[in-house]
C-alpha cells in the first residue's frame, strides 16, 4: 500500500543554519505529496503542496519538490529560524474513494537554537 | 470565520469508562476525517465521514470505537470501556468538498488520558 517515510528526528541546528528534512513515498499512481507542520499544542497547517512530478511547493521561505524519478519530497530553507520549531510531516493523497485522505509519515521533530 | 473545534481540548478517563470526542468541522466543510497520534508518532488515519454516512473506516479499531456525522450538530468519535492504551491525541480534520486537493484544516485535538 501507500506509505511515506521520512528522517528520523530530532534535528538540530543552529539559527541560520540550512535545513533539509528527507521524505520519500512508495505509491501507486501519482499522489499529491505535503508537507505539515505542528507547533507545540497546536494541530497540523498545511505548509505546502505539490500536486504533479518537477512541481516546487514553496511557503514561509520552505521549499519541496516533487521528485518522481526517485520518489521523494525533501523539505529545505535556507535559514532556519528559532520560530521553526515545530515537527514537521510528510503526507500523500490516498487515491482510493477519491477524497482528501492523507497518509503521514512518522514526523520530523526540528529544534533550532539561537 | 472559526477554524475547526474540538472538545474537550483535554479529556482523562479511568479504564472502562467511555470517552466522547467532538468536532465541528469549518464552515461550508462536509468532509470530516479522524486521525489517532500516539506519543512520539506520525498520525494514523482513522475514519472519513461525510454527513450521515461513514464513507471509509479501514483505520478504525474493530472494537470499541465508532463515529458519526449526524445531519446536525458536530462529528463524534465515541470509545468505548477505555484502555490505557488509548491514551493518544485524536485530531479531526475538515474539508469542504470531495477531491484531491489534499488541503485538509486541523482542529487542535483532543488529548486523551486513560488512567
Amino acid at each position: 500500500g501507500n506509505s511515506v517515510t521520512q528522517m528520523e528526528g530530532p534535528v538540530t541546528l543552529s539559527e541560520e543554519a540550512f535545513l533539509t528534512i528527507n521524505c520519500t513515498y512508495t505509491a501507486t499512481g501519482y499522489p499529491s505529496l505535503f508537507w505539515y507542520v505542528q507547533y507545540p499544542g497546536e494541530g497540523l497547517q498545511l505548509l505546502l503542496k505539490a500536486t504533479k512530478a518537477d512541481d516546487k511547493g514553496s511557503n514561509k521561505g520552505f521549499e519541496a519538490t516533487y521528485r518522481k524519478e526517485t520518489t521523494s519530497f525533501h523539505l529545505e530553507k535556507g535559514s532556519v529560524q528559532v520560530s521553526d520549531s515545530a515537527v514537521y510531516f510528510c503526507a500523500l493523497s490516498d487515491l482510493k474513494f477519491n477524497t482528501d485522505k492523507l497518509i503521514f509519515g512518522t514526523g520530523t521533530r526540528l529544534q533550532v537554537f539561537p | 470565520n472559526a477554524g475547526v473545534m474540538q472538545n474537550p481540548r483535554h479529556l482523562v478517563r479511568r479504564r472502562g469508562q467511555e470517552a466522547r470526542l467532538r468536532c465541528s468541522p469549518m464552515k461550508g466543510h462536509s468532509h470530516v476525517y479522524w486521525y489517532r497520534q500516539l506519543p512520539e508518532e506520525g498520525l494514523k488515519f482513522m475514519v472519513y465521514l461525510q454527513k450521515e454516512n461513514i464513507i471509509d473506516e479501514s483505520g478504525m479499531p474493530k472494537e470499541r470505537f465508532s463515529a458519526e456525522f449526524p445531519k446536525e450538530g458536530p462529528s463524534i468519535l465515541r470509545i468505548q470501556q477505555v484502555v490505557r492504551g488509548d491514551s493518544a491525541a485524536y485530531f479531526c480534520a475538515s474539508s469542504p468538498r470531495t477531491g484531491i486537493t489534499g488541503e485538509l484544516f486541523f482542529g487542535e485535538g483532543s488529548r486523551l488520558t486513560v488512567l
